[in-house]
C-alpha cells in the first residue's frame, strides 16, 4: 500500500520561505508525477504543482514566481518550497501521487498545517 | 484565468439522488479534461471517488457515478446516505499541463 508523509516545520514566519518534504513508502517513485496541493482554514483545496519522478515540473500560474518543486528519487522524497510568505500562505499542505494519462490524484498524505505568522 | 465552478451548497433526503456539476469559466468540459472527483470530510483528506470522467476509483460504492451532462462534468449519488455528507470537489486537467480545482460543494443529506 502506497503510503505518503509530509514532513516540515509548521510554522514559518512572514518573508521567509516554506519548505516541506513528502516521503513515498510502499511503492516506486518512478513512473509517476507527484504533486502538492493546500487547503486554506476553511477553505477549498488549491493544485500547487507537479513534477514528474524524472524531474519535469508544472506549476500553478499564480504561485509559479515563488514555488520550486524537486525530487530525491534515492531517498524517494519530492519537496516543495514557497518563497516570501504572507499569512495568505497558512494552509494545509498536502501532497499526492498523481497518474499518468488520466492526471487524477490516487494516493494523499494527511497533510501538514504550516501557519505564517511572526 | 481559467475557473471551475461548482455549486457551494446542495441538500439530499436519505435514499435520494443528487447531481453536482462541474463547469468551466469559458467552454465546455469534455472527457478530454480528465474529469475527476474527490471526497472530503472535516480533518480529513480528500478521497478519490471519479476519475477519467466516469471511472471509479478502488472501492468506491456503485452509488457513485460521473458522467458529462451538457457541458458540464457531473457526479451523481443514487440512494444518498448520511455517511456521504462531505465536501466534494472537481478537479479539470488543462491542455496547458495544469490541474484546477472547483470550489467544491458542501453536500447535506438530511
Amino acid at each position: 500500500q502506497v503510503q505518503l508523509q509530509e514532513s516540515g516545520p509548521g510554522l514559518v514566519k512572514p518573508s521567509e520561505t516554506l519548505s516541506l518534504t513528502c516521503t513515498v513508502s510502499g511503492g516506486s517513485i518512478s513512473v509517476y508525477y507527484w504533486s502538492w496541493i493546500r487547503q486554506p482554514p476553511g477553505k477549498g483545496l488549491e493544485w500547487i504543482g507537479y513534477i514528474y519522478y524524472r524531474g519535469s515540473t508544472n506549476y500553478n500560474p499564480s504561485l509559479k514566481s515563488r514555488v520550486t518543486i524537486s525530487v530525491d528519487t534515492s531517498k524517494s522524497q519530492f519537496s516543495l518550497k514557497l518563497s516570501s510568505v504572507t499569512a495568505a500562505d497558512t494552509a494545509v499542505y498536502y501532497c499526492a501521487r498523481v497518474v499518468p494519462h488520466s492526471y487524477h490524484f490516487d494516493y494523499w498524505g494527511q497533510g501538514t498545517l504550516v501557519t505564517v505568522s511572526s | 484565468q481559467t475557473v471551475v465552478t461548482q455549486e457551494p451548497s446542495f441538500s439530499v433526503s436519505p435514499g435520494g439522488t443528487v447531481t453536482l456539476t462541474c463547469a468551466l469559466s469559458s467552454g465546455s468540459v469534455s472527457t478530454s479534461y480528465y474529469p475527476s472527483w474527490y471526497q472530503q470530510t472535516p480533518g480529513q483528506a480528500p478521497r478519490t471517488l471519479i476519475y477519467s470522467t466516469n471511472t471509479r476509483s478502488s472501492g468506491v460504492p456503485d452509488r457513485f457515478s460521473g458522467s458529462i451532462l451538457g457541458n458540464k462534468a457531473a457526479l451523481t449519488i443514487t440512494g444518498a446516505q448520511a455517511d456521504d455528507e462531505s465536501d466534494y470537489y472537481c478537479v479539470l486537467y488543462m491542455a496547458s499541463g495544469i490541474s484546477v480545482f472547483g470550489g467544491g460543494t458542501k453536500l447535506t443529506v438530511l
